[in-house]
């Protein structure tokens, strides 16, 4: 069964930096693309990052590009999204999924984010 | 960004169908390739892949899940309504960078 537990979330402050991980079990990790996807309390879903199976490719969403690095570890199974200069917009859902061809066909729980003061 | 759009809510009655739409900005589909593919997202829950590609079944959803539609307009199809099923169901194109539509909430009559 494929598994995705998102880890690293909590209240900070605006202009802070904060890291999060998806660890992933149940497949082969370093065979797939992996996501991090985003939702704003209420609010819908934003796909923020990709990176590709071999970390040869990265894309992010114009809202978090040049703020937010995408990265994995595949020996460890954990994909990694590291946040900087974060915002009060960013607050929000953090899901990371699993990408197959052009879907994410499994999610993780997700990670809870909050930036305030 | 290729903006996708659907209506906010629709109410239905249990057993009966549902059919929630979503319309791109621009075509997602790719030769024989339509790149839209439907999420469900219970209270509480993350979201769960329903429909890829416009209409092929994801594993292990129910055959009253259908989608069909080409180009710009899609539809995901819930026939006959269960009470399982009540919860927020998006779009996804992946013509381009992932955009997702803003959800439409199916709620009882």
């Amino acid at each position: 069964e494929v598994q995705l537990v998102e880890s690293g979330g909590g209240l900070v402050q605006p202009g802070s930096s904060l890291k999060l991980s998806c660890v992933a079990s149940g497949f082969t990790f370093s065979s797939y693309n992996m996501h991090w996807i985003r939702q704003a309390p209420k609010k819908g879903l934003e796909w923020i990052a990709l990176i590709y199976y071999d970390s040869s490719n990265k894309y992010y969403a114009d809202s978090v590009k040049g703020r937010f690095t995408i990265s994995r570890d595949n020996s460890k199974n954990t994909l990694y999204l590291e946040m900087n200069s974060l915002r009060s917009e960013d607050t929000a859902m953090y899901y990371c999924a699993k990408g197959l061809e052009d879907v994410m066909d499994a999610w993780g729980q997700g990670a809870s984010v909050t930036v305030s003061s | 960004d290729i903006v996708l759009t659907q209506s906010p809510a629709l109410a239905v009655s249990l057993g009966q169908r549902a059919t929630i739409s979503c319309r791109a900005s621009q075509s997602v589909s790719i030769s024989r390739y339509n790149l839209m593919h439907w999420y469900q997202q219970k209270p509480g829950q993350q979201p769960k892949l329903l429909i890829y590609r416009a209409s092929n079944l994801a594993s292990g959803i129910p055959a009253r899940f259908s989608g069909s539609g080409s180009g710009t307009d899609f539809t995901l199809t819930i026939n006959p309504v269960q009470a399982d099923d009540i919860a927020t169901y998006y779009c996804q194109q992946s013509r381009e960078s992932p955009t997702f539509g803003g959800g439409t909430k199916l709620e009882l009559k």
